[in-house]
């Protein structure tokens, strides 16, 4: 069956430190997405690609960063990472052009201390 | 531009009563809209959605939706909650043909059954 993994599952970090997790989708859909989760915030949009060599920036996106070099992966990179950056981090695909449902995957609990 | 909002934070109910997660909208376009769960540690998971036509959309595991365009809602139903309904569930929308970034989601309604 088509999924959408995600590593680390649980991550945790120090400050200033450069991180990147992996998000992997057998959809092969063209658009992903990665999404922070905080309480009271929902889900709020980082980056999206739709397709490869194609970024794309989100709502939340300082200090982040993605690319897509096939069609599978998203990698999301945080720089230099900061405490406001303890999140759910969740990765997203979708088939279609225009907004309809997403495919998320099962999420990566990132600490910062 | 779109918006949602998603009435309590924390919803309680007892095994066997209804369930009712309150979602109003703002569109300035008939919106698609939606209706995720996720369950702990868990990735959401789609329950349902509304685009064209019938306005009462059922979903998986008895849920069910009922999009009010003269009231901007789109509030989640189900006739008798199961221990296993607890999670938390988002309302979402967007814009008919916007780009596939373009939905945007509410902040979460945690729902728990009291045994």
């Amino acid at each position: 069956d088509a999924e959408i993994t995600q590593s680390p599952r649980h991550k945790i970090t120090e400050t200033g430190r450069q991180v990147t997790l992996a998000c992997h989708q057998t959809w092969n859909h063209n658009n992903m997405f990665w999404y922070r989760q905080d309480l009271g915030h929902g889900l709020r949009l980082i980056h999206y690609s739709y397709g490869v060599q194609d970024t794309n920036k989100g709502e939340v996106s300082d200090g982040y960063s993605v690319s897509r070099s096939n069609t599978e992966d998203l990698p999301l990179t945080l720089e230099s990472a900061a405490s406001s950056q303890t999140s759910v981090y969740f990765c997203a695909s979708s088939a279609s052009t225009i907004a309809l449902e997403q495919y998320f995957g099962p999420g990566t609990r990132l600490t910062v201390t | 531009a779109q918006s949602v909002t998603q009435l309590g934070s924390h919803v309680s109910v007892s095994e066997g009563a209804l369930v009712l997660l309150r979602c109003n909208y703002s569109s300035s376009v008939p919106p698609y809209l939606f209706w995720y769960v996720q369950y702990p540690n868990q990735g959401l998971q789609l329950l349902l959605k509304y685009t064209t036509g019938a306005t009462l959309v059922k979903g998986i595991n008895g849920f069910e939706a009922e999009f009010k365009k003269s009231e901007t809602s789109f509030h989640l139903t189900k006739p008798s909650a199961h221990m296993s309904d607890a999670a938390e569930y988002f309302c979402a929308v967007s814009a008919p043909y916007s780009s596939a970034s373009k939905i945007i989601f509410g902040s979460g309604t945690r729902l728990s059954i009291r045994p």
